[in-house]
């Protein structure tokens, strides 16, 4: 398969923690992007990292890229209830137009 | 700009029947997808267009699924028939350039009896 694995599957914590989730994938890319998905909504992009860059910023979202390990990690910081979701990560591989999916990581803030 | 458009947003259906799932892209965006999200398989590609043109379809199951794009501004995807094995969420997103940011619809939550 050529999706990206996220890790964990899930995570619980309380609000005000960090969470932190991870992407792995297997081939070249291009870019890599990770969306949030709520409960019976649609996905929602929230950040692009092109492969030549190594860290971004947006918000209290903070993604890191490591081409040499194939994987990315997104960090959210001071986490609130609404941040509960799932999150994904894509990855477009060289080869087409089209990203590839990650399984998610489904996040539980505790208020 | 309304983001994208996916109707009905909920459908059941009896095994057999024809589902038709609608799909209204922003407008000016080029490219246009459809995924199918399951909690066995994931979010999967099924197929997209980029100016109206269907570029890679490796993703449809079967031949009982087909996507028309006959304008810049609509989509459709048919099943027909329907089986229980289809249920699932269908979902619908464009973009204005293939490898940057995808806009989700709602989706369409279907049903096959």
């Amino acid at each position: 398969s050529q999706q990206g694995e996220e890790d964990p599957q899930a995570l619980s914590i309380q609000e005000g923690e960090n969470a932190t989730m991870n992407c792995s994938y297997k081939t070249s890319i291009n870019n890599l992007q990770w969306y949030r998905q709520n409960s019976g909504r649609g996905l929602v992009h929230l950040i692009l990292i092109r492969s030549n860059e190594r860290e971004k910023h947006s918000g209290r979202l903070r993604v890191t890229l490591d081409t040499s390990k194939k994987s990315s990690s997104l960090l959210i910081t001071a986490s609130r209830a609404a941040d509960t979701a799932s999150y994904f990560c894509a990855t477009d591989y060289n080869t087409g137009n089209q990203f590839y999916f990650g399984t998610g990581t489904s996040l539980t803030v505790i208020p | 700009d309304a983001g994208v458009i996916q109707s009905p947003r909920h459908e059941v259906t009896e095994m057999g029947q024809e589902v038709t799932l609608r799909c209204k892209p922003i407008s000016g965006h080029d490219y246009l997808f459809w995924y199918r999200q399951t909690m066995m398989r994931g979010l999967e590609l099924l197929i997209y267009f980029n100016n109206n043109v269907p570029i890679d379809d490796s993703g449809m199951p079967e031949d009982r699924f087909s996507a028309k794009m006959p304008n810049a501004s609509f989509s459709t995807l048919k099943i027909q028939p329907s089986e229980p094995r289809d249920s699932a969420v269908y979902f619908c997103a464009s973009s204005f350039i293939s490898q940057e940011t995808q806009y989700f619809g709602p989706g369409t939550r279907l049903l096959v009896l």
